[in-house]
């Protein structure tokens, strides 16, 4: 156990709508990361926050969009769900300093989202 | 950007076997970190060993030992005296110093550990 939750575990949208998926990050944690995992695929990093900001984003469209909260948790909404959404998505929790240094990134269970 | 490619898509061995999964990187980056992650059917992604790119010294983890090859840009994972519940999908990655780039990952070798 990491100590990072996910919720939902399982999600079933329509084409079109609209899904927030949340994470709350392992305690001393100051920075949350989403990933994108479809079926049979390595995950693709989605974005990343740190101080309540996006610190850094991979190449996904801007309906893909997020919050931190000040207790470090965080969410992904993803807007006007296309058949192509349909993946697991995975947050991962570690801390940054700032420095050049890189803390390893610890994984939630993931939300199994899909789009019908 | 940094790529990384795993080109056994599946591999199999014997309970109590030694097993190599390979992993080759590239990066234009000087700072750098390399990690194997394991995802077994539960779907957690769990993290199995860490190398930082400016250590030469080949990091271990009790049955789990990296062969770091920098110039060769090689990344490869030993597992010792393999056990069943090592049965899961090994995931190579990459991350940039910093961390803002997030990982990027090879797409995975399943890996399967017979009785």
């Amino acid at each position: 156990e990491t100590g990072v939750t996910q919720s939902p575990t399982h999600l079933i949208k329509t084409r079109g709508q609209q899904v927030t998926l949340r994470c709350s990050s392992q305690s001393g944690h100051n920075t949350v990361s989403w990933y994108q995992q479809a079926l049979g695929q390595g995950p693709q990093f989605i974005f990343q926050y740190y101080r309540e900001e996006e610190n850094g984003r991979g190449n996904f469209p801007p309906r893909f969009s997020g919050l931190q909260f000040p207790n470090y948790s965080s969410e992904l909404n993803v807007n006007a769900l296309e058949l192509d959404d349909s993946a697991l998505y995975l947050c991962a929790s570690s801390s940054l300093t700032g420095g050049p240094r890189t803390d390893t990134q610890y994984f939630g269970p993931g939300t199994r989202l899909t789009v019908l | 950007a940094q790529t990384v490619t795993q080109s056994q898509p599946e591999m199999s061995v014997q309970e109590a076997e030694t097993v190599t999964l390979s992993c080759t990187y590239d990066t234009s980056e000087n700072n750098y970190y390399l990690f194997w992650y394991k995802q077994p059917p539960s779907r957690q992604m769990i993290l199995v060993i860490r190398q930082e790119a400016y250590k030469q010294q080949n990091a271990t983890e009790n049955r789990f030992s990296v062969n770091f090859q920098k110039a060769a840009k090689s990344f490869s994972l030993k597992i010792s005296d393999s056990q069943l519940g090592d049965t899961a999908m090994y995931f190579c990655a990459s991350q940039r110093g910093g961390g803002a780039d997030g990982l990027t990952f090879g797409k995975g070798t399943h890996l399967i550990i017979q009785p």
